[in-house]
């Protein structure tokens, strides 16, 4: 099955600094690959995705970048603010197949110091 | 529209004791989801139904069982309750396999 592996597990930024967050996946199929963010004590709330046939998406302060040869994707957010501070999770899926199950990786804590 | 709801909000629970989890969505959304969280593992799937009817396992799908009868509802049981099913569990609903996945507010679990 699908793998997803997410680095850092935790990252601290100053105000208007850019971070990164990079995920890799294991199963070539894979064409969805979803970001979300969860504030504390929130649900999980998608912020941006991107299919397997496009290299760069963005949104605003938030782009998402995938490289398919290599199998991974990063998220990117730049001129952070504080209320950017939340634990975003990188999934993964294969839209194509039998199922619509996602695989996540294991979070990263992002902390945006004033 | 309430879009996904989860009962109940949070529960202490004896070890051995049946329990479940309620979760309803009025998206008309075909799939749906449940996922435990734990701190440092992320969001891990359970259960999993593409369309009323059917259902599959997911990652950690022991211990807990569910049913798909209608489109709306898609319960989560723990048949024999043990501390570690101790969690945060999230049920998740999609219109079809690319699509978003909406997730409900939670229900925290403590098994004693």
């Amino acid at each position: 099955g699908e793998n997803v592996e997410q680095h850092p597990s935790t990252l601290s930024v100053q105000e208007g600094d850019s971070a990164v967050i990079k995920c890799t996946y294991s199963d070539s199929a894979s064409n969805y690959f979803p970001w979300y963010k969860q504030e504390l004590g929130k649900r999980p709330q998608l912020i941006i995705d991107i299919r397997s046939n496009v290299g760069e998406k963005k949104d605003q302060r938030i782009a998402v970048t995938l490289n398919k040869t290599a199998k991974h994707f990063s998220l990117h957010i730049t001129e952070t603010q504080p209320e950017d501070s939340a634990v975003y999770f990188c999934a993964a899926s294969n839209s194509g197949g039998s199922n619509y199950k996602l695989t996540f990786g294991k979070g990263t804590l992002l902390t945006v110091n004033p | 529209i309430a879009g996904i709801t989860q009962a109940p909000t949070s529960q202490i629970l004896a070890a051995g004791r049946r329990m479940t989890l309620r979760c309803t969505q009025d998206m008309r959304h075909n799939a749906m989801y449940w996922y435990r969280q734990d701190l440092g593992l992320g969001l891990r799937l359970i259960h999993y139904s593409n369309t009323a009817g059917t259902t599959g396992k997911g990652e950690v799908p022991d211990g807990y069982s569910v049913s798909r009868a209608n489109t709306d509802d898609f319960p989560l049981t723990l048949a024999s309750a043990v501390p570690s099913q101790t969690s945060v569990y999230f049920c998740a609903s999609s219109l079809g396999p690319s699509g978003e996945q909406f997730f409900g507010p939670g229900t925290r679990l403590t098994v004693l």
